[in-house]
């Protein structure tokens, strides 16, 4: 059974700072991994979406690659801005057409 | 193109109430999800649709819970009837068969 985890669970940094965010998952059987953000009380927006084949996608200040064989992907987030502020959730597409989603990381970025 | 359609956008009911949400996916797609997130939590999968059919409703609580997709567009989530523990928003999400999934805004539901 996939398992997918997030941390950290909750970070706090100040404005400017580069950041990392961590997704681990159990089953490396996956066809792709995708990165989305939710804003409080909202639905999922796609930020990024990693091929199975492939090792990293970049979307302007973001940067998510991905490890099947370890079963890990990290979202780097380069300057973050204050409009950073949301929670991030990975979510790992396997065999039977569905995602599964880890638990999130909510992050808030300091003025 | 218009993207995954769902409403009400808030709701809120008293337990033992019932309660439906709408969806209406993106034009074509044959694949619709509903999605529960606690607060707190990452979704979690309540029903896959592939046009009308159920493909998995493993984790549906289906002593309360239903859903259809009667003419393989548009869906109905139903709770009948709610528990405070059912507060959460419902995503919907569709799928035209690659593996992707677009979600909508979800609906907000508070049972008190």
């Amino acid at each position: 059974k996939q398992e997918v985890t997030q941390i950290p669970a909750a970070l706090s940094v100040p404005e400017g700072e580069n950041l990392v965010l961590n997704c681990s998952f159990t089953d490396s059987a996956i066809y792709n991994l995708q990165w989305f953000r939710q804003d409080p009380g909202k639905g999922l927006t796609s930020l990024l979406l990693i091929q199975s084949s492939q090792r990293e996608q970049t979307s302007g200040r973001l940067n998510a690659s991905l490890d099947k064989s370890s079963g890990r992907s990290t979202l780097y987030i380069a300057a973050s801005q204050p409009g950073d502020s949301a929670t991030y959730l990975c979510a790992v597409w396997g065999g039977t057409y569905k995602y599964i989603f880890g638990t999130g990381t909510r992050l808030k970025v300091l003025a | 193109e218009a993207g995954v359609a769902q409403s009400p956008r808030y709701k809120i009911i008293e337990k033992r109430q019932s309660v439906a949400f709408w969806c209406n996916p993106i034009s074509g797609h044959a694949t619709l999800y509903w999605y529960q997130q606690i607060l707190g939590q990452g979704p979690k999968l309540l029903i896959q649709f592939q046009n009308n059919g159920v493909v998995d409703d493993s984790q549906l609580p289906k002593d309360r819970f239903s859903a259809e997709r009667l003419k393989g567009v548009d869906s109905t989530l139903k709770i009948q009837p709610a528990k405070l523990e059912d507060s959460a928003v419902y995503l919907c999400a569709s799928s035209p068969g690659t593996r992707e999934a677009f979600f909508g805004q979800g609906t907000r539901l508070t049972v008190v």
